[in-house]
C-alpha cells in the first residue's frame, strides 16, 4: 500500500529547542516537499527537493532545515531560531516536476510548550 | 506569492445540492489542480485540467478553465455530507514551474 508516512501526528517544543518532523514516501518518486498551513490558510512552501542530496528554498525557508539522504525520506527540522513554528505541516511527494499531481501525507501538528 | 485564490471562502448547502467553487490566477499557466482537505488531514489531488482544455470531469465534478479570464471553476452535483471538506486550487509558481501555489481554499459544509 504506498503512500506517505508523517510522524509524529502531534509534536511539542520547547523554547531553545530544535524538532524534527520525519516524512517517509515509498512511491518511489523523486520529488519531495515541505509545507507550512496555518488556520484558515492554505499551504506555503518550506523546501522542496527533486533529487537525492538536492533541496531549494521555498517561499518561507528562513527557520527551518532538511536534509535529503534517501529517495524515500525527507526530514524536516524545526529550529530555534523559528520563532512562530506553531502549523499543521504537511509533507507531499510526485513523479517529478511541479506539474505533476501531489500526493500529500496526513501533516504533523506543531505547538509550543 | 499567491498565485490562486478561490471564492468564496465558504459556502454551506443542503445534501443533494450542487456547490461552484472559483479560483482566479494572476500570469499564464499550463495547467490548474483542484485539492480536497479533509479536517486535520492531508490534500488528495481531485483533477488536473490542462490550459488547452476548457472543461474536465470526473465523476461527480466538474472543472472548467477559461485561460482568457484567468479563472477556473470546481463544480461537485448532488453533494453528500461526506463532500464537507476544504477545497483548493493549484497553479504552478509564478517564479518556478517546478513549484505549486496553493490558494487560499474554500471550506464547503453539506448539510444533512
Amino acid at each position: 500500500d504506498g503512500g506517505i508516512t508523517q510522524s509524529p501526528k502531534y509534536l511539542f517544543r520547547k523554547e531553545g529547542q530544535n524538532v524534527t518532523l520525519s516524512c517517509e514516501q515509498n512511491l518511489n518518486h523523486d520529488a519531495m516537499y515541505w509545507y507550512r498551513q496555518d488556520p484558515g490558510q492554505g499551504l506555503r512552501l518550506i523546501y522542496y527537493s527533486q533529487i537525492v542530496n538536492d533541496f531549494q528554498k521555498g517561499d518561507i525557508a528562513e527557520g527551518y532545515s532538511v536534509s535529503r539522504e534517501k529517495k524515500e525520506s525527507f526530514p524536516l527540522t524545526v529550529t530555534s531560531a523559528q520563532k512562530n513554528p506553531t502549523a499543521f505541516y504537511l509533507c507531499a511527494s510526485s513523479i517529478q516536476e511541479g506539474r505533476q499531481p501531489q500526493h500529500f501525507g496526513d501533516g504533523t501538528r506543531l505547538s509550543i510548550l | 506569492s499567491q498565485q490562486g485564490e478561490e471564492d468564496p471562502q465558504a459556502l454551506s448547502i443542503q445534501e443533494g445540492e450542487n456547490a461552484t467553487m472559483n479560483c482566479s490566477y494572476k500570469t499564464s499557466i499550463n495547467n490548474l489542480q483542484w485539492y480536497r482537505q479533509n479536517s486535520g488531514r492531508g490534500l488528495v489531488h481531485l483533477i488536473l485540467i490542462r490550459s488547452n482544455e476548457r472543461e474536465k470531469h470526473s465523476g461527480r465534478l466538474r472543472v472548467t478553465l477559461d485561460t482568457s479570464k484567468k479563472s477556473s471553476s470546481l463544480l461537485i452535483t448532488a453533494s453528500r455530507a461526506a463532500d464537507t471538506a476544504s477545497y483548493f486550487c493549484a497553479t504552478p509558481h509564478s517564479g518556478s514551474a517546478r513549484q505549486l501555489t496553493f490558494g487560499s481554499g474554500t471550506q464547503l459544509t453539506v448539510l444533512p
